[in-house]
């Protein structure tokens, strides 16, 4: 039972290179999130899909883009990275809020 | 937008005593409540969840919460610590507010178990 596939685990980007995070989950949860997690912050909300077929902006959505490409994925681009964009990516999924939430291992990103 | 307030960004204990994780929440509503544990370099667990049943909630690994309405609180508590409890925890809420109810998120408290 894989539960929340995300890739890669580890990438390193230059200022104003593009990259695509995948996220795949085989739970067939309706809802899938993506998160960033900085020091001190907590997570903190990019963007979501509450049901296949719609995305949503969260707090903070500025710099990347998603596609909810079916039931399973949702994938999160960064169309140029900024050093801002330093952290750690998580994906999550859910078949309802109340059930809480199933998270990947996360993609840990450093842009230079 | 619901949201929580996690006091304490560090704790620390020994071994064996007990552990005290504060967690408050502003909503107007009864709101979804959750914990999370996060070991260092993994994702992160779901310890237990308020969701409006019984205000006192039993979770995995020996943890529990209770739910006070009165003071807006959901505080994590276990009787002993142990040395794998030193993890970083969140305390989490859902916005009812937007579509998904997405969770948000307090910003962690890290706890350090001592021998």
């Amino acid at each position: 039972n894989a539960g929340v596939t995300q890739t890669p685990k580890f990438q390193v980007l230059k200022t104003g290179q593009s990259m695509t995070l995948q996220c795949a989950q085989d739970m067939n949860h309706n809802s899938m999130y993506w998160y960033r997690q900085d020091p001190g912050m907590g997570l903190r909300l990019i963007y979501y899909s509450a049901s296949e077929g719609t995305t949503d902006k969260g707090e903070v959505p500025n710099g990347y883009n998603v596609s909810r490409l079916n039931k399973r994925e949702f994938s999160l681009r960064l169309e140029s990275a900024a050093p801002s964009q330093t952290s750690v990516y998580f994906c999550a999924s859910s078949v309802e809020t109340a059930y809480g939430y199933t998270f990947g291992s996360g993609t840990r990103l450093t842009v230079v | 937008a619901q949201s929580v307030t996690q006091l304490g960004s560090h704790v620390s204990v020994s071994e064996g005593a007990l552990v005290l994780l504060r967690c408050n929440y502003s909503s107007s509503v009864p709101p979804y409540l959750f914990w999370y544990v996060q070991y260092p370099n993994q994702g992160l667990q779901l310890l237990l969840k308020y969701t409006s049943a019984a205000t006192l909630v039993k979770g995995i690994n020996g943890f529990e919460a209770e739910f006070k309405k009165s003071e807006t609180s959901f505080h994590l508590t276990k009787p002993s610590a142990h040395m794998r409890d030193a993890a970083e925890y969140f305390c989490a809420v859902s916005d009812m507010s937007n579509s998904g109810y997405a969770l948000n998120f307090g910003k962690g408290t890290s706890l350090l178990v001592t021998p």
